[in-house]
């Protein structure tokens, strides 16, 4: 089984949609992560959370929001979906300061 | 601010041998991975440099040099299965995340 799971795999809506991405990692790290990537822009930090009680803003957090509803879960959400967000996203997690994070398979979002 | 700047796309044959460059500005440098990601997959971790000089890690070397603001990933003895993207990554922030670099589109040739 993965480490790190995403859900959906896909997703498509419509603008002004609300739509939650979902993320579980079954590895026991505190810290969690979610990304979006667009083409030749690499991965641009949208939110992380180093522990259940914490939660911060990334680089591109606009548009967005998130919840973390136990150590294992890290939830993103679209309050009202924008064509501009078509993206792929991927959630990550590490443990502590270590060197490594593991990303989940992703969700490839459209936006219509 | 912190960038980070990779060549967009490199090609090479199998069996040969190619360095990825990375360069980075950032405020605050904990250290240096690297990246890669098959085409419809998740980056996966490749290496990770604290300190100065190389890391070795099969066919997979990584370099940092501190006082350049530089390092890079070599890649020996290119299999086809090589072709990917690679992404470097500085850790900044007094360690408390990761900033990813565009990436390297790398094709391997028969």
């Amino acid at each position: 089984d993965a480490d790190v799971t995403q859900t959906p795999r896909n997703r498509i809506t419509k603008t002004g949609k609300r739509i939650m991405l979902e993320c579980s990692q079954t590895k026991g790290h505190d810290r969690m992560y979610w990304y979006r990537q667009d083409p030749g822009l690499g991965l641009r930090l949208i939110y992380y959370s180093f522990d259940v009680k914490d939660i911060n803003k990334g680089e591109i957090s606009d548009g967005y929001s998130v919840s973390r509803q136990a150590q294992a879960k890290f939830s993103l959400s679209l309050e009202s979906a924008i064509p501009n967000q078509t993206a792929l996203y991927f959630c990550a997690s590490q443990e502590g300061e270590g060197e490594t994070q593991y990303f989940g398979p992703g969700t490839r979002l459209l936006v219509l | 601010g912190q960038s980070l700047e990779q060549p967009s796309e490199v090609t090479a044959v199998e069996g040969a041998i190619v360095q990825i460059n990375c360069t980075y500005q950032t405020s605050g440098f904990y250290g240096l991975s690297w990246y890669q990601q098959h085409d419809g997959g998740a980056p996966t971790f490749l290496s990770y440099n604290g300190l100065d000089g190389l890391e070795e890690t099969g066919r997979f070397s990584s370099f940092l040099s501190r006082s350049d603001s530089y390092g890079y990933l070599l890649l020996q003895e290119l299999q086809m299965k090589d072709s990917a993207s690679y992404f470097c990554a500085v850790r900044d922030n007094y360690g408390q995340n990761f900033v990813f670099g565009p990436g390297t589109r790398l094709s391997v040739l028969p």
